[in-house]
């Protein structure tokens, strides 16, 4: 069954170095999506990227954050220079098209110290 | 804005006795509706969801819900549950016309006793 897979499924950074999360969303889907939860929290939406570009994004997606598909498999979440206050699970999700089921990866676990 | 209420922070129920989680939600149009489930150090998995139609909807476990409008409701149920259900659950409603991003609610918590 096809899945979304993401690397690594934990990280651990030094507060203000950059950190790049990678995924692999399911290879016929066209959304791709990144939410975080932070401990104890709710899932929480980040952003949406169809067609090479943002569809949407939440306020937490300030300008710390970016996302980008460098070749036809990867969707990458980057944070340039991250806070005690990015320490959460990191999921990414693919969908076939707006409003279709999303299909969620593991998670990466990222810790912040 | 769009929200979800799931009202119950944490359940018990006892192994092979029925379950029903509540999911409330606010949008200002027929939602698409979904419950997830999320076992200790997984992702998330779909177990059902509404987007039009039949509003009681089965989904995998053998969970299945049923969408209110008059009440806003998507609540999720099970007959008989088992130990290894427990896990935590989340109601999520996605934008109608664009469908791209999940509006989450807190989760509730399943614990099953034997």
């Amino acid at each position: 069954e096809p899945e979304v897979t993401q690397t690594p499924s934990h990280q651990v950074t030094q507060m203000g170095q950059e950190v790049i999360l990678r995924c692999v969303p399911i290879s016929n889907h066209l959304y791709f999506y990144w939410y975080r939860q932070i401990l104890g929290q709710k899932v929480e939406f980040l952003v949406s990227f169809y067609n090479n570009e943002i569809s949407e994004k939440s306020e937490i997606f300030d300008d710390q954050f970016s996302v980008e598909r460098p070749d036809g498999s990867n969707f990458t979440l980057k944070i340039r220079s991250t806070k005690l206050e990015d320490s959460a699970m990191y999921f990414c999700a693919s969908s076939e098209r707006a409003g279709a089921e999303a299909f969620f990866g593991q998670g990466t676990r990222l810790t912040v110290v | 804005a769009q929200s979800v209420t799931q009202p119950d922070i944490h359940i018990t129920v006892s192994e092979g006795a029925s379950l029903e989680l509540r999911c409330n939600y606010s949008y200002g149009a027929t939602p698409y509706l979904f419950w997830y489930v999320q076992s200790p150090g997984q992702g998330l998995q779909l177990l059902l969801k509404y987007f039009s139609g039949d509003t009681l909807v089965q989904g995998i476990k053998g969970f299945e819900a049923e969408f209110k409008r008059s009440q806003s409701s998507f609540n999720l149920r099970k007959p008989s549950v088992h130990w290894s259900d427990a896990a935590e659950y989340f109601c999520a409603v996605a934008h109608n016309q664009a469908g791209t991003a999940l509006i989450f609610g807190k989760g509730t918590t399943l614990s099953v006793s034997s």
